[in-house]
């Protein structure tokens, strides 16, 4: 059975400081994985998934297969990072069931 | 485009009434996907549909639960009877189908059951 466990419900950190953002999956395979970020009043949107490999809006993402994590990070934290972040999983190819870990709220404090 | 469109935003019923929940998705995507969003279980899939087909229904709770999609533009999810414990936000979110990710979500319709 595939599982997204995001350990923490709340986050908070001061502007400026790092910022990393927990998630470790359970999948027999190999996954696609991703990071999906709701803004206050804004819908759920994606952020980045792991096969781009890209940096959005300055956080990035490492797929660690050893360890079975997909961690958001971020060097400075800003303001308008503050927001809920879910990181999901889904099988590769094929029917795109989409499993989300209950989400991460970051708050950065001015 | 509008993005996926979700109706009613906000609904407040009482226990037992059936509900209704809209959800038109974005023109072209195939594959369409229901949700549920509470604080104690974060975001759950409900149900999702290839092409108008119901591909995996695992997700609804139980039999007052039902979803149809009886063409590419419109899909429905219906609670009948209603209960207390359904209060929650509904989303709904479509993508193009096989072989894309990236699903695009509607505005939600947060429910209330008294």
């Amino acid at each position: 059975a595939q599982r997204v466990t995001q350990p923490e419900k709340l986050l908070s950190v001061f502007k400026g400081a790092p910022v990393e953002l927990k998630c470790n999956y359970s999948y027999s395979g190999s996954p696609e994985l991703f990071w999906y970020v709701q803004y206050s009043r804004q819908r759920l949107q994606l952020l980045l998934r792991h096969i781009s490999r890209e940096s959005i809006k300055g956080f990035t993402a490492d797929l660690n297969k050893g360890e079975t994590s997909f961690h958001l990070k971020k060097p400075f934290a800003q303001e308008e990072d503050s927001a809920m972040y879910y990181c999901a999983l889904s099988p590769p190819g094929g029917y795109q069931k989409v499993t989300f870990g209950i989400g991460t709220k970051l708050q950065v404090i001015p | 485009d509008a993005g996926v469109i979700q109706s009613p935003r906000h609904e407040v019923t009482e226990m037992g009434q059936e509900v209704t929940l809209r959800c038109k998705p974005i023109s072209g995507h195939n594959s369409l996907f229901w949700y549920r969003q509470t604080m104690m279980r974060g975001l759950e899939l409900l149900i999702y549909f290839n092409n108008n087909v119901p591909i995996d229904d695992s997700g609804m709770p139980e039999d007052r639960f039902s979803a149809k999609m009886p063409n590419a533009s419109f899909s429905t999810l219906k609670i009948q009877p209603s209960e207390p414990r359904d209060s929650a936000v509904y989303f709904c979110a479509s993508s193009l189908g096989a072989g894309s990710y990236e699903q695009y979500f509607g505005p939600g319709t947060r429910l209330t059951v008294t």
